[in-house]
């Protein structure tokens, strides 16, 4: 069974509207975080916003926000106005356990989804 | 600056060839990591390491293998066992600061072509 399901293959958005990206996660273990990363046409992956599953309130950097519903196991990603950089492929991520663990830090990756911003 | 530094940026190999990936980190982090990327697709674990000396298989370490002789250090092999090889390889690294929020640290890749 997949760990992190990325159901949008592609999204389209307009320049300067706020866009939603979802993420849905399977873990029985209840420390856990979720990570978000953009990966832009050149290959690198940089990290924009982290939550964790003990967390209270949803994350926040910048334009980007995180809509954390612990009891369907989402992690929707937030872009609030759309700028022509933020065209990309976006992927979510989980780490289980407690950072000590056996997990090794390791992350499991969604599939992604390509988001394409229009002017 | 600190970072990871992974060479070369594209790589042409014949099939049968074993070939080794480099990747560099100045960063100080105790755990590094191999992800394999096809196109259109997502991130999948190939090795992983927390400490000098040890290593660990990820999802799919078949016709692969690594050393992790010094902290910065971490060479993935890509034997000619290894049945489809040609894809985008990324490594990255991570401080061992025993909280789950530490971000992967990624390099640039190396994308890997066999003819």
């Amino acid at each position: 069974a997949q760990k992190i399901t990325q159901t949008q293959p592609g999204m389209f958005v307009q320049e300067k509207e706020a866009v939603t990206l979802d993420c849905t996660y399977d873990t029985s273990d209840p420390s856990y975080g979720l990570f978000w990363y953009k990966q832009p046409s050149s290959g690198e992956m940089i990290f924009l916003i982290y939550q964790g599953s003990y967390d209270q309130q949803n994350a926040t950097e910048g334009r980007y926000s995180l809509n954390f519903q612990k009891a369907r196991k989402s992690a929707n990603l937030v872009i609030s106005a759309s700028q022509l950089g933020d065209s990309a492929m976006y992927f979510c991520a989980m780490r289980e356990g407690d950072a000590g663990g056996t997990s090794y830090g390791k992350l499991t990756f969604g599939q992604g989804t390509i988001l394409t911003v229009h002017p | 600056d600190g970072g990871i530094t992974q060479s070369p940026k594209y790589l042409f190999r014949k099939e049968g060839q074993n070939v080794t990936l480099s990747c560099e980190q100045n960063l100080n982090h105790d755990a590094m990591y191999w992800y394999r990327q096809d196109p259109g697709q997502g991130l999948r674990l190939i090795y992983y390491s927390q400490i000098v000396n040890d290593f660990q298989k990820g999802d799919i370490a078949e016709g692969y293998s690594v050393s992790r002789e010094k902290k910065e250090s971490f060479p993935l092999t890509v034997t000619s066992a290894q049945k489809n090889p040609t894809a985008f390889y990324l490594c990255a690294s991570s401080p061992w600061t025993g909280r789950n929020n530490s971000p992967l640290h990624f390099g640039n890749g190396t994308r890997l072509t066999v003819t």
